[in-house]
């Protein structure tokens, strides 16, 4: 069965860091991308970040919202993604889901979701 | 690519036909997906290249058009049914979701 489990969401003051984690679990996690999508309390989906695999070059991709301030990496032989989030911002509050990416670009499994709250 | 879902919410009973529209500003051949979102939970996969139904997903569920116009139908509506639904290119970046439908109880 796949599973992607987020974690580290929290409350953080404007300005702050937090670093979320996404473990995977059921499926060959080094030949999928791994991207990350948000929702802010009562709003739609919003794509947030992209990081593709080995045969990639573990290339990604942010969304103009996050970009130079949110960092993806990986680390396959631990089947994980980090999204590193820094000079977090109100606006990021947000529910963030980790997905796993089809062959075919779309989104097949979802994780739970961690939640992330910036307020001061 | 912006996505415009409509409506943005409808009320239906169970056994309607519903249909949700979503037209893209751009031309996206068939790289569009649907996804359902239940209240406090993640969204799931539904419909993908338009038209193609993912494994396990009840045959009610169906999805069509190409180009810049695509519709979402359930014929014969369940109450498990009741839910968010969202389109999504994957054509070019950013990815891009509609604003959702919300599919409320009559």
């Amino acid at each position: 069965e796949v599973q992607l489990v987020e974690s580290g969401g929290g409350l953080v003051q404007p300005g702050g860091s937090l670093r979320l984690s996404c473990a995977a679990s059921g499926f060959t996690f080094s030949d999928h991308y791994i991207d990350w999508v948000r929702q802010a309390p009562g709003k739609g989906l919003e794509w947030v970040g992209r990081i593709r695999k080995k045969a990639n070059d573990y290339s990604t991709q942010y969304a103009a919202s996050v970009q130079g301030r949110f960092t993806l990496s990986r680390d396959d032989s631990k089947n994980s993604v980090i999204l590193q989030m820094n000079s977090l911002e109100t606006e990021d509050t947000a529910m963030y889901y980790c997905i796993r990416v089809s062959s075919s670009f779309f989104f097949d499994s979802w994780g739970q979701g961690t939640q992330v709250t910036v307020s001061s | 690519i912006q996505l415009t879902q409509s409506p943005s919410s409808l009320s239906a009973s169970v056994g309607d036909r519903v249909s949700i529209t979503c037209r893209a500003s751009q031309a996206l051949t068939t790289t569009l997906a649907w996804y359902q979102q239940k209240p406090e939970k993640a969204p799931e996969l539904l419909i993908y290249a338009a038209s193609t139904l993912r494994s396990g997903v009840p045959s009610r569920f169906s999805g069509s058009g190409s180009g810049t116009d695509f519709t979402l139908t359930i014929s014969g509506l369940q109450p498990e049914d009741f839910a968010t639904y969202y389109c999504q290119q994957v054509k070019s970046f950013p990815v891009t979701f509609g604003g959702g439908t919300k599919v409320e109880i009559k």
